[in-house]
């Protein structure tokens, strides 16, 4: 059974200390690893999709990277506006359609 | 270009009843799935359609159903309503060649 696991489950930062969140997982085939941003009462925003070992994307100060067991977002100097939670989600190979989500990690930046 | 919508954004409901969200997907995908994220956990995998078929579902029971019509938009009906039902409803759409699927802003059910 397709597994995803993110830690830590709550990060706080001040305002340009940079730092990581980590997701591992565990999938009978890769099809995709998938980052997402949610604040709350909101729904899920596409950032990333990673789709093999040592694949790395970049977007403002977001970077994600995939290992065979794990991906990392990293976050350069943030900005309060980051603050939310961030998803990683698993899409496996064998017909399965379904995204399998971890619980988040919901990171506070503060000014 | 117009997102993912979904319909209603909140809604109040009582044990036993039934109820119907509706999701419009992003405009040139033909593929919609649902997800229920219940409060500070991940969204969980009810079903996907395509071609106005469930291509598969997840670890929900019967009282969750689904459709897609012609233009590619979808329902989700739930009946019975239990209190453990209340929750984040997401619609999410993709293209059938493409994995990534972008999400809708979710319909927040409240069962009484």
């Amino acid at each position: 059974e397709d597994q995803v696991t993110q830690s830590p489950e709550a990060l706080r930062l001040q305002e340009g200390e940079s730092s990581s969140l980590n997701c591992s997982y565990t999938v009978s085939g890769l099809r995709g690893l998938f980052w997402y941003r949610q604040d709350p009462g909101k729904g899920p925003e596409f950032l990333f999709t990673l789709y093999s070992a040592g694949e790395e994307k970049e977007k403002e100060r977001l970077k994600a990277t995939l290992t065979k067991k794990e991906s990392f977002l990293h976050i350069t100097a943030p900005k309060p506006e980051d603050s939310a939670t961030y998803l990683c989600a698993v899409g496996s190979q064998g017909g399965s359609e379904k995204l399998v989500f971890g619980k988040g990690t919901k990171l506070t930046v503060n000014p | 270009d117009a997102g993912v919508t979904q319909s209603p954004t909140h809604l109040i409901k009582t044990r036993g009843q039934q109820v119907t969200l509706r999701c419009s997907p992003k405009s040139g995908h033909d593929t919609v799935s649902w997800y229920q994220q219940a409060l500070g956990q991940g969204p969980q995998f009810i079903f996907q359609y395509y071609e106005e078929e469930e291509r598969q579902r997840g670890n929900f029971p019967d009282r969750f159903s689904g459709h897609q019509f012609p233009n590619y938009s979808s329902e989700l009906n739930v009946n019975a309503l239990l209190l453990g039902d209340s929750a984040l409803y997401l619609c999410a759409s993709s293209w059938s060649g493409m994995e990534t699927q972008y999400f809708g802003p979710g319909t927040r059910l409240l069962v009484l």
